[in-house]
């Protein structure tokens, strides 16, 4: 089983409409956790990290459920410029060690 | 400031050529990884340094492939004799620890393509 889950898409969906991201890691040691978007053909950038009590920037909102292991990322009111890949990434339990990624689901938005 | 940067950012080498992959990590980051990319895949570790030392190479897939940070700021990574199933975007991550958060950014990555 791979450590780090999510459904790679594509998810097709209209400018303005409301996407959700699902993910679930299988480390429940792990302590960090994140959001990297990838444009085709680019570096991962931070996105976003994900805390227990859910955040929000602007119309991204990130969600941490540690029982159940799962975090989601929700976008509003989509953008064509939000069109990437989105990595869920999950961070081992100690400062300094490797982050483990999703393959990445595919978001395209059209007008 | 500037960010990671790597070179070279596209390299072709024949199966069996040996390659060498550089990575200037952000000033003053003490921690460096290397990830490798497969088309369609998220990045996958290969290895840690903290300053020079290399503390985990777990992620190496084989032999043919070593990393080294000397000084504590370069890093290569080199493969030996490469074999197609080498062909991938290698990632370079450096990362220091600010509000314990311990964000890494990557450079642009060096696409290797074996021929």
């Amino acid at each position: 089983r791979k450590e780090v889950e999510q459904d790679p898409g594509p998810f097709n969906v209209p400018e303005g409409a409301t996407v959700a991201f699902n993910c679930t890691y299988s480390n429940s040691a792990s302590q960090s956790f994140f959001w990297y978007r990838q444009d085709c053909r680019k570096e991962p950038k931070l996105l976003m990290s994900v805390y227990s009590s859910g955040n929000e920037d602007g119309r991204f909102t990130a969600q941490l459920n540690r029982a159940s292991q799962y975090i989601s990322l929700l976008i509003r009111d989509s953008k064509l410029s939000d069109s990437a890949t989105y990595l869920c990434v999950v961070g081992p339990n100690q400062a300094g060690t490797a982050l483990i990624f999703g393959k990445g689901t595919t978001l395209s938005v059209s007008s | 400031g500037a960010g990671v940067s790597q070179s070279p950012r596209y390299k072709v080498a024949k199966r069996g050529q040996d390659v060498a992959l550089r990575c200037d990590p952000i000033s003053g980051h003490v921690s460096l990884f290397w990830y490798q990319q497969a088309l369609g895949q998220g990045p996958e570790f290969l290895t840690y340094f903290q300053n020079e030392a290399q503390l985990d190479k777990s992620g190496l897939p084989s032999d043919r492939f070593f990393a080294e940070r000397p000084e504590g700021s370069v890093s290569t990574l080199k493969i030996q004799r490469t074999q197609q199933e080498d062909s991938a975007v290698y990632l370079c991550a450096s990362s220091a620890p600010i509000g314990g958060t311990y964000e890494q950014y990557f450079g642009p990555g060096t696409r290797l393509t074996v021929t």
